[in-house]
C-alpha cells in the first residue's frame, strides 16, 4: 500500500523558515517524480513544486521561486521542501504527491501558518 | 501560465440525479487534463487521469471527456458520498495549473 506521511508543519513568523518532509512507503520512491500541493484555508489547490525521480531537475510556481527548495533523499525514501523567507500568504496545508503528470497518490497534508 | 476555468462554482443537485461539471482551458492542452475529488478536510482523490481515463477503484459512475480546450467530468447517478468539490489539473506545461473547483452540494 502506498503512504506518504508529512511532518514539520506548525507556526512560523514572517521572515523565517521551516523544512517539511515527507516519508513515502509501499513503492520503489526512486522511480518517481515527486511533488508538494498546497491549499490555502478555504481555497484550492495549488501546485507549488515537482523534483524528478533522480533529483537532476526541479519546477517551481513562480510565487516560490528562489524562496522554496526541494529535494528528495531516494536512500531513505523521502521527499522534502525547504521554506526560506516565508510569507503570510504560505499560510496552508502542504500536501506531499506521487507525480506521474497527474497525483495519483496523496499524503494526509501539513498545516503551516505564518503569522507573527 | 495555463487558466483552467471551472463551471459551474456551485451546482445543487439530488441523489439519483446525472450531472456534469466543466473545464476549460485558456490554450488547447490536447488530453492533459486529470479530475480530483475532494471531501471535506480531506486530502485529493484522483478520479479520471488524461481527460477520460479510468483509476483502478473508482467506482464506474465518474467518467471524464474532451480534448483541446473544453473537459467535462460526468457523475451518473450522484450518490451521496459524491457531494464534495472537484478540481480539474494540467498538465500540458511544466507549470503545472488547476482550476478552482466546482462543489456538488445536495439540493
Amino acid at each position: 500500500e502506498v503512504q506518504l506521511v508529512e511532518s514539520g508543519g506548525g507556526l512560523v513568523q514572517p521572515g523565517r523558515s521551516m523544512k517539511l518532509s515527507c516519508a513515502a512507503s509501499g513503492f520503489t520512491f526512486n522511480n518517481y517524480d515527486m511533488a508538494w500541493v498546497c491549499q490555502a484555508p478555504k481555497k484550492g489547490l495549488e501546485w507549488v513544486a515537482t523534483i524528478s525521480y533522480d533529483g537532476s531537475s526541479t519546477y517551481y510556481r513562480d510565487s516560490v521561486k528562489g524562496r522554496f527548495t526541494i529535494s528528495r533523499d531516494n536512500a531513505k525514501s523521502t521527499l522534502y521542501l525547504q521554506m526560506d523567507s516565508l510569507r503570510s500568504e504560505d499560510t496552508a496545508t502542504y500536501y506531499c504527491a506521487r507525480h506521474r503528470g497527474y497525483f495519483d497518490y496523496w499524503g494526509q497534508g501539513v498545516m503551516v501558518t505564518v503569522s507573527s | 501560465n495555463i487558466v483552467l476555468t471551472q463551471s459551474p462554482a456551485t451546482l445543487s443537485v439530488t441523489p439519483g440525479e446525472s450531472v456534469s461539471l466543466s473545464c476549460r482551458a485558456s490554450q488547447s492542452i490536447s488530453t492533459s487534463i486529470h479530475w480530483y475529488q475532494q471531501k471535506s478536510n480531506e486530502s485529493p482523490r484522483l478520479l479520471i487521469k488524461y481527460a477520460s481515463q479510468s483509476i483502478s477503484g473508482i467506482p464506474s459512475r465518474f467518467s471524464g471527456s474532451g480534448s483541446g480546450t473544453d473537459f467535462t467530468l460526468s457523475i451518473n447517478r450522484v450518490e451521496s458520498e459524491d457531494f464534495s468539490i472537484y478540481y480539474c489539473q494540467q498538465s500540458y506545461s511544466s507549470l503545472y495549473t488547476f482550476g478552482s473547483g466546482t462543489k456538488l452540494e445536495i439540493k
